[in-house]
């Protein structure tokens, strides 16, 4: 079965520096693509980064990154120089080459203080 | 270039009134989807469409329906709520492809008493 994991729930981070959201999948699919959304308190859902499961660099988006360890199935978020305009839900979220839908984590809460 | 809409944005039903939330996009994307989001849930999907006239279950489709007469428009209906049916549902849509990121309309609150 298809699964997301967000293993941290809420995080706080000070201004500036870097943060790191942990997403892991589970899939049996060896095409596949892997996406980060994030989500402000005004609700609407931003896509911030896509990943391919065979893409050999991992993707960079200005001060977004995407860590992507296939063996360990894992597909990280990374932020440089954290904003207060960061605070959000961040969901990560993947898609099998062979499926028509995404899947969804729970979603992982920041928090950046000034 | 509006994206996607969707119609209303708030609405408040009491318990075994119907009800049918609109989504629209502009895009020309093939692909549609009705997801709910619950706190502590993530999102969840509810029904999807791959093309106009063709629908499909998700998640957690029991309690609507859906329609998809015209390619730019994904209907979600529901025939008589409940509470537990109280939630945002968000509507999305993509071009055909892994690598498409979905588009997200801006949300509908439902609350049923």
């Amino acid at each position: 079965a298809q699964k997301i994991t967000q293993t941290q729930p809420g995080m706080f981070v000070q201004e500036k520096e870097a943060v790191t959201l942990d997403c892991t999948y589970d899939t049996s699919d060896q095409s596949y693509g892997l996406f980060w959304y994030k989500q402000p308190s005004s609700g609407e859902m931003i896509f911030l980064i896509y990943q391919g499961s065979y893409d050999e660099q991992n993707a960079t988006e200005g001060r977004y990154s995407l860590n992507f360890q296939k063996a360990r199935k894992s597909a990280n978020l990374v932020i440089s120089a954290s904003q207060l305009g960061d605070s959000a839900m961040y969901f990560c979220a993947m898609r099998p080459n062979r499926d028509d839908k995404i899947i969804f984590g729970k979603g992982t809460r920041l928090h950046i203080l000034p | 270039n509006a994206g996607v809409t969707q119609t209303p944005k708030f609405r408040v039903l009491k318990t075994g009134q119907s009800m049918t939330l609109l989504c629209a996009q502009d895009m020309n994307h093939e692909y549609m989807y009705w997801y709910r989001q619950d706190p502590g849930m993530g999102l969840r999907l509810i029904h999807y469409s791959v093309g106009e006239g063709t629908t499909a279950k998700g998640e957690v489709p029991d309690g609507y329906n859906v329609s998809r007469l015209k390619k730019q428009n994904f209907l979600l209906g529901l025939e008589s709520a409940a509470p537990s049916q109280t939630s945002v549902y968000f509507c999305a849509s993509s071009y055909v492809g892994v690598s498409y990121e979905q588009y997200f309309g801006p949300g509908t609150r439902l609350t049923v008493t």
